[in-house]
């Protein structure tokens, strides 16, 4: 398997541009999540889904922010409109549910976002 | 609402055993906790989980008192490439599945 699959992998706009993020998940991963690094707040999650549903969006900064599921393979994060304060390395993670009821999550390479 | 508390940073020198607890108050016994390893650049990578007592892989050991207010990733023998920020996540299933990071510790191995 190639793994979570995001693109772009880096992204610089100005501010009051649309961006879209993209993820694919692993294959047979009904899990999915997107987190927000940055130097200042470390590693947030944002939002995650399970079975394409949105679980817990509590992470989502505010209404500039949606993500979407429309099937098991893909899923979007957009920002509308972008500021700057929204720079930051955007990763998403894939993980399946074990009978153990344990999960790992798989990473994605991330994408470096940079708003002027 | 859970909050798990790390260390900032460490430092060690290669062959030493690395300890590095997570404080995690108000979790319930089905909660688990992960550890994962992340270098510059990357994505973060799973290290271990566990629910209790102590786990052991290839890479770590993980261990979980009675209590569970804590957990403590154990590396043996770091090298260089150990140099690494690692974050504890706690995973609460009885507060509406939330995941709880921990603000990470960047662990500085030395020659």
């Amino acid at each position: 398997d190639a793994g979570v699959i995001q693109s772009p992998r880096h992204e610089v706009t100005e501010m009051g541009q649309e961006v879209t993020l993209r993820c694919k998940p692993i294959s047979g991963h009904d899990y999915l999540f997107w987190y927000r690094q940055t130097m200042m707040r470390g590693l947030e999650l944002l939002i995650y889904f399970n079975n394409n549903v949105p679980i817990d969006d509590s992470g989502m900064p505010e209404d500039r922010f949606s993500a979407k599921m429309p099937n098991a393979s893909f899923s979007t994060l957009k920002i509308q409109p972008s500021e700057p304060r929204d720079s930051a390395v955007y990763f998403c993670a894939s993980s399946s549910f074990s009978g153990s009821g344990t999960d790992t999550q798989y990473f994605g390479p991330g994408t470096r976002l940079t708003v002027l | 609402l859970a909050k798990t508390t790390q260390p900032i940073s460490m430092d060690s020198y290669e062959g030493q055993e690395v300890n590095i607890t997570c404080s995690h108050n108000n979790i319930a016994t089905n909660d688990y906790i992960t550890w994962y390893q992340q270098f510059p650049s990357q994505g973060p990578r799973f290290i271990i989980q566990g629910y209790k007592t102590k786990v052991t892989n290839e890479v770590a050991s993980l261990f979980i008192p009675a209590d569970r207010k804590s957990s403590t990733l154990s590396l043996p023998r770091v090298s260089l490439s150990d140099t690494a920020v690692y974050y504890c996540l706690v995973a609460l299933y009885n507060q509406g599945g939330k995941l709880i990071f921990g603000q990470g510790t960047e662990l500085s191995v030395k020659p």
